[in-house]
Order: C-alpha cells, then sequence, then structure tokens
C-alpha cells in the first residue's frame, strides 16, 4: 500500500497570500487529520476529517480551515498568512480512528 | 485539556548503549502511540501501544495505563535511530492526538 502522500512538500508564500495544502491517505483510511509543526509550540492538532465531515477542531483562527472529499482526500487552506504561519504542516490518516500514519509533511514559509 | 510530559527532553548516547524514554500523560487515554520524526520531518509511528508491553526488534514499550506512564526501550543503539522520539495520547471523546514536547536522541559512533 502507499503511505500518505503530501502536497507540495515545500512551499514559500508572501504575507497576505493564501495556500492550500493537499493530504492522500492511505488507500481505504477515510480519517484525516492535520497538525502543525513549529520550533515554539510543538505539534498541535489543527483538525479531523471522516467521511467528508469535520469531526473535531483545534484551537486555530478561522483562517484556517479544511475539507475532505468523497476519495477521502483532504486538503486544508490558510488564508491570509502571517509569518507566524510559517511551520511544518503533517498529515495523518487512520481507518477511523487508532493507530495513525502520517505524511512527509509540507514546509511552509511565510517571507 | 490533557497535559503529556516527556523525560529526558535531551539524550546523548553512544552507539550500542541502551535507553528509556519516559512518557507521562494528566488523565486516563484511549491510545497512547510512539512516534520517531526522521531528519526529513516525517512522523513514523514505532507503537500503537493503549495498555501492556509490545516488542519490535530493538524497540520495545510498556503503557501503564492506571499509573498514566508509558516507557520506551531503545536497546543497542544505533545511529540511525537519532532523532526526535514523540509520545501522543488520545483521550475521552476528542478525536485528536495530543503530543508531548518530544526527546530528542542522539546517538554517537
Amino acid at each position: 500500500k502507499a503511505g500518505v502522500t503530501q502536497t507540495p512538500r515545500y512551499l514559500i508564500k508572501t504575507r497576505g497570500q493564501q495556500v492550500t495544502l493537499s493530504c492522500s491517505p492511505i488507500s481505504g483510511h477515510r480519517s484525516v487529520s492535520w497538525y502543525q509543526q513549529t520550533p515554539g509550540q510543538g505539534l498541535q492538532f489543527l483538525f479531523e476529517y471522516f467521511s467528508e465531515t469535520q469531526r473535531n477542531k483545534g484551537n486555530f483562527p478561522g483562517r484556517f480551515s479544511g475539507r475532505q472529499f468523497s476519495n477521502s482526500r483532504s486538503e486544508m487552506n490558510v488564508s491570509t498568512l502571517e509569518l507566524g504561519d510559517s511551520a511544518l504542516y503533517l498529515c495523518a490518516s487512520s481507518p477511523g480512528g487508532g493507530k495513525a500514519f502520517f505524511g512527509q509533511g509540507t514546509r511552509l514559509t511565510v517571507v | 485539556g490533557i497535559q503529556v510530559e516527556q523525560s529526558p527532553p535531551d539524550l546523548i548516547l553512544q552507539e550500542g548503549a541502551n535507553s528509556t524514554l519516559r512518557c507521562n500523560f494528566s488523565d486516563s487515554v484511549n491510545n497512547l502511540q510512539w512516534f520517531h520524526q526522521n531528519p526529513w520531518g516525517q512522523l513514523i509511528n514505532l507503537f500503537y501501544i493503549p495498555s501492556g508491553t509490545k516488542q519490535n526488534g530493538r524497540l520495545s514499550a510498556t503503557t501503564v495505563a492506571t499509573e498514566r506512564y508509558s516507557l520506551l526501550y531503545i536497546s543497542s543503539s544505533q545511529t540511525t535511530d537519532s532523532g526526535v522520539y514523540f509520545c501522543a495520547v488520545e483521550s475521552g471523546s476528542a478525536r485528536q492526538l495530543t503530543f508531548g514536547s518530544g526527546t530528542q536522541l542522539t546517538v554517537l559512533p
């Protein structure tokens, strides 16, 4: 089975722009979660989707949003980028909870 | 929310040495997982271990849920074991992992 695939791997954006990150889960997995990793805050939960429904959301501003498609692929969007949004964004998939498998992440730099 | 504390924050070993990493959590958990973050940033799942003991090669893990801690043992460490080890828990009805701050392991040749 192919692993979790995140695209793109690297991104450089300017303050004020928006960005969309993509995550393709392991085949058959219906749950996709997103996490932000920064040196100062560590790994923080953004949101979790299951069968196209957001089941849980972390403590992030409304500029962070996401969605899941019928094939379980997920996207997250960050609008009006700020310097503090520079981070490694990690996506995890699981069958419906339980053991989580992570992708290689998207490293976002906001300048 | 639940608190997850990992110790030690940093650990430096000579190749071949053994080590124990600890994870304490503040409330009952549905599941607990150990991850190794490789140099490219990917989190590799080492163990899914809400309770009991599991072994995988040179690595083993024990979770004592009633006492709210988990231990990750690395035996005969190798330089490729270097990296950051994270413990993460899921608690209550929240479908999210709460991560500890990690243990930075450096194995010297």
